[in-house]
């Protein structure tokens, strides 16, 4: 079974270039969560999807993020028009469905990440 | 709201001494937590997690926490550390009343010296 698989590993971009960064989950898992690493300042969440649904987006900006889950295909974190903030390490995550459908209680599996640099 | 709070940016050990990596939470209702560690360049890898039963927690690679639900307390330790355990630890937090986004802490760096 393989992990959890992101790519790119590496993205360079302008500032004021769209960004896309993919995720494919453990097989078996539909949670998927998006992370935002930056150094001394830990793991910040930004997004928990399940197939085609956003359940919780608080953790990411208003204006130029998105995030989604196709029925098929990997997830999307979408970032248009970088700025230099940007630059991070961005993480995902999968777990599978408790009991209950949800995932509150089974440990999440982590993608090796996308470090993003913004020029 | 939860939080996670790794009192210690950074933990020195010296290589067949026991380790503790500490971890305070504060949650509504009851808790899940977990341990996670990351090495270089590489995402998070799960250690260990409590959600219910025995305070004691056995996880990979020899590590083991404790539960205390008096001092809202998970710390995570090891007998006897190796080198190859010297990476950046996260403990993370979950509330047991369903929300399922949990709350890491700012992490630990473990260095073990030979």
């Amino acid at each position: 079974n393989a992990g959890v698989m992101q790519n790119p590993r590496h993205l360079v971009r302008r500032r004021g270039q769209e960004a896309r960064l993919r995720c494919s989950p453990m097989k078996g898992h539909s949670h998927v969560y998006w992370y935002r690493q930056l150094p001394e300042e830990g793991l910040k969440f930004m997004v928990y999807l399940q197939k085609e649904n956003i359940i919780d987006e608080s953790g990411m900006p208003k204006e130029r993020f998105s995030a989604e889950f196709p029925k098929e295909g990997p997830s999307i974190l979408r970032i248009q028009q970088v700025v230099r903030g940007d630059s991070a390490a961005y993480f995902c995550a999968s777990s599978p469905p408790d009991l209950a459908g949800g995932s509150s209680y089974n440990e999440q599996f982590f993608g090796p990440g996308t470090r993003l640099t913004v020029l | 709201a939860q939080s996670v709070a790794q009192p210690e940016d950074q933990v020195n050990v010296a290589e067949g001494n026991p380790l503790t990596v500490k971890c305070t939470y504060s949650v509504s209702g009851n808790p899940y937590l977990f341990w996670y560690v990351q090495y270089p360049n590489r995402g998070l890898q799960f250690l260990l997690k409590y959600i219910t039963g025995d305070n004691l927690v056995k996880g990979s690679y020899g590590f083991e926490a404790e539960f205390n639900k008096s001092q809202t307390s998970f710390h995570l330790k090891k007998p006897s550390a190796l080198v190859s355990d010297s990476a950046l630890y996260f403990c993370a937090v979950r509330p047991g009343g369903g929300s399922y986004i949990p709350t890491f802490g700012r992490g630990t760096s473990l260095i073990v010296h030979p």
